[in-house]
């Protein structure tokens, strides 16, 4: 079974500086997804960024960025600029690229201050 | 942008009674999740849904829930008689049939189901 591990319970930033959030995985598959999603305090989950294992190139979607380690099964989430709207829990995911219906296996969160 | 939509976003409950927890997927998507969350930790994957049935369950889906699809755009869940620890924020989600897009799930607001 794939397991998902987020080991920064919280982390803190000063607006407009830069936090990196850790990543683990465990999955004896090669073919799957990264996500990350952020839950603001309304509890609304939204995708933030995605992974494909398949792609060497880390993902950019403007301010969020990651660095992949394929080998290391590191996936870590590099916010830039941190803005005040950026505080949320965010939420490291894995999903197998087996089959259309495979669930989404998610980390415990990791809870992010943005210091004004 | 299409958006999965759930209502209501706060039902309230006695124990031992029967909700049904509603959700409208984006229009063109093919499979089909719930998922919950218990305040306080991560999300788990509850069921997921395709063509009409159940492709996987967790071991938390048990007789107590069950899905449907009743008519081509609604997508509910019933929990038969709430427990207590049924008290969750719910989260349906909805990926579409392409390789690309049934990959990427998104996820509804949440409904929050209190059990008194």
């Amino acid at each position: 079974a794939q397991t998902v591990t987020q080991s920064q319970p919280e982390m803190s930033v000063q607006e407009a500086e830069t936090v990196t959030l850790s990543c683990t995985y465990d999955t004896s598959e090669s073919d799957y997804y990264l996500f990350w999603y952020k839950q603001p305090p309304s509890r609304q989950m939204i995708l933030v960024i995605r992974q494909e294992a398949y792609k060497q190139q880390n993902a950019t979607e403007n301010r969020f960025s990651v660095n992949f380690q394929k080998a290391a099964k590191s996936f870590s989430l590099k916010i830039s600029d941190s803005q005040l709207g950026d505080a949320a829990m965010y939420f490291c995911a894995y999903r197998s690229a087996r089959g259309g219906y495979q669930k989404v296996t998610f980390g415990t969160g990791t809870k992010l201050q943005v210091i004004p | 942008e299409p958006e999965v939509t759930q209502t209501p976003s706060h039902q309230v409950t006695q124990m031992g009674q029967e909700v049904i927890l509603r959700c409208v997927p984006i229009s063109n998507h093919l499979y089909f999740y719930w998922y919950r969350q218990i305040l306080g930790q991560k999300v788990e994957f509850l069921v997921s849904f395709y063509n009409n049935e159940i492709s996987e369950k967790s071991e938390i889906f048990d007789d107590q829930f069950s899905v449907e699809r009743p008519d081509g755009s609604n997508f509910t869940l019933k929990i038969r008689s709430t427990k207590l620890e049924d008290s969750a924020m719910y989260f349906c989600a909805s990926s579409g049939g392409t390789h690309l897009a049934k990959n990427i799930q998104y996820f509804g607001a949440g409904t929050r189901l209190s059990v008194l």
